[in-house]
């Protein structure tokens, strides 16, 4: 098995809402990460875990909210957001941790967001 | 910090032609250098990565790039290319040797019959 899930594909919402995304390994891998990619633009990091820890968090702005309940799960959890967070949500896991060398990560498919 | 910067973010090409697609890096220290490609409306895929063990690189469907230093380049080439290859292909470097990726922007590949 070497998929990285995500659910949704994709997700409408409001402004006040609140919602989740989520994402799956079953690799054993040891890091994760949460990218945003908007249209025509590359991935950018926003978190990433090692070894189930916050490593990483990109100054990303408190209405997103990272969570890693366990090795195989990770979940951004959504909050008041704006119009202009709508994009694509890409998870990614690696066989290493953060400090770790490989460099070949494993993307989902994406979640695609839209804030109304 | 460590960069990479794609030339051309539009490349065409006809079926059956070489496909050359540019990459330079930046950085201070020996580079970990990756090729990815993302097909409409999915994720990314690893094509093949540089960790300094050979400087010509062999990826997943026939693609392979080669690492030169005196130039901090590190294109991807194919020499016949299919329809299937349209996709967008970033180059991708891995800052301090941590497994955490620097994009380029980005090339979108196009192939015409």
């Amino acid at each position: 098995d070497t998929e990285v899930t995500q659910t949704p594909k994709h997700l409408v919402m409001g402004m006040t809402n609140k919602k989740s995304l989520k994402c799956e390994q079953h690799m054993g891998h040891r890091a994760m990460y949460w990218y945003k990619q908007k249209a025509k633009k590359p991935p950018e990091l926003m978190f990433v875990y090692s070894y189930e820890k916050l490593s990483i968090n990109e100054s990303v702005p408190s209405r997103f909210s990272p969570e890693c309940p366990n090795s195989s799960l990770l979940n951004l959890h959504l909050h008041a957001l704006q119009p202009e967070d709508s994009a694509l949500y890409l998870c990614a896991s690696s066989q290493d941790g953060l400090a770790g060398v490989t460099g070949e990560l494993f993307f989902g498919e994406g979640s695609r967001l839209t804030v109304l | 910090a460590q960069s990479v910067t794609q030339l051309g973010s539009h490349v065409s090409v006809s079926e059956g032609a070489l496909v050359l697609l540019r990459c330079n890096y930046s950085s201070s220290v020996p580079p970990y250098l990756f090729w990815y490609v993302q097909y409409p409306n999915q994720g990314l895929q690893l094509l093949l990565k540089y960790t300094s063990a050979a400087t010509l690189v062999k990826g997943i469907n026939g693609f392979e790039a080669e690492f030169k230093k005196s130039e901090t380049s590190f294109h991807l080439t194919k020499p016949s290319a299919h329809m299937s290859d349209a996709a967008e292909y970033f180059c991708a470097v891995s800052e301090g040797g941590y497994n955490k990726l620097i994009f380029g922007a980005g090339t979108r590949l196009a192939v015409h019959p």
